[in-house]
């Protein structure tokens, strides 16, 4: 069964850091892969996505995101933390073939430290 | 372009009690989904629809829940009766042909049922 896999639960970082978010996908094919982020009381902001070609996609508010077939990931990146990303992150991936919906990965809570 | 809406935004209500959430997707956008997220169980797909007819309701938890889409602009989740398990806060969801379009997210319902 296809699956997403986010393995931190919660990350803290120090504004200015670096940041990386891990995400991992069960499935037998190359599938369409995104990152939302929520901010608290807020729905679900599209960040960025992947559905074929370059594997490094360039999103919204500084992020990018690499996808690797060979590791079945696709990390979320940021080079410098701002105070403001402090919110969740998801990862979800979708599969064509007529499965037109998105499966969730449970979520990185992240805080930033100023 | 106005978003996905949302109604109510929050509610509280006793257990028992019938609980209506309310959804307008975005126009032109032929499917819409309805997401429950909780703290244990993440984000979870209720029910999706493509051109108003259910496709797979699948997630639904029981009985109690059932999902409507009476037009295009128009769906509702009914939750009857309403359980303090059914706590959550539950997405609208629409977009045109996923997963190569974007999913859009509504703020959200916030239910608590005591």
């Amino acid at each position: 069964a296809q699956s997403v896999t986010q393995p931190d639960i919660h990350i803290t970082v120090s504004e200015g850091a670096s940041l990386e978010l891990r995400c991992n996908y069960s499935y037998g094919a190359t599938p369409y892969l995104f990152w939302y982020v929520q901010s608290p009381g807020q729905g679900l902001q599209l960040l960025l996505k992947y559905f074929s070609g370059d594997t490094l996609v360039q999103g919204i508010k500084g992020f990018e995101a690499e996808f690797k077939r060979s590791q079945s990931s696709f990390n979320l990146r940021k080079p410098s933390v701002h105070w403001s990303d402090a919110a969740e992150y998801f990862c979800a991936v979708g599969f064509s073939g007529g499965y037109n919906k998105l499966i969730f990965g449970a979520g990185t809570r992240l805080a930033v430290h100023p | 372009d106005a978003g996905v809406i949302q109604s109510p935004r929050h509610e509280v209500t006793e257990m028992g009690q019938e609980v209506t959430l309310r959804c307008k997707p975005i126009s032109g956008h032929d499917y819409l989904f309805w997401y429950r997220q909780t703290m244990m169980r993440g984000l979870e797909l209720l029910i999706y629809f493509n051109n108003n007819v259910p496709i797979d309701d699948s997630g639904m938890p029981e009985d109690r829940f059932s999902a409507k889409m009476p037009n295009a602009s128009f769906s509702t989740l009914k939750i009857q009766p309403s359980e303090p398990r059914d706590s959550a806060v539950y997405f609208c969801a629409s977009s045109r042909d996923p997963p190569g379009n974007t999913i859009y997210f509504g703020e959200g319902s916030w239910l608590t049922v005591v």
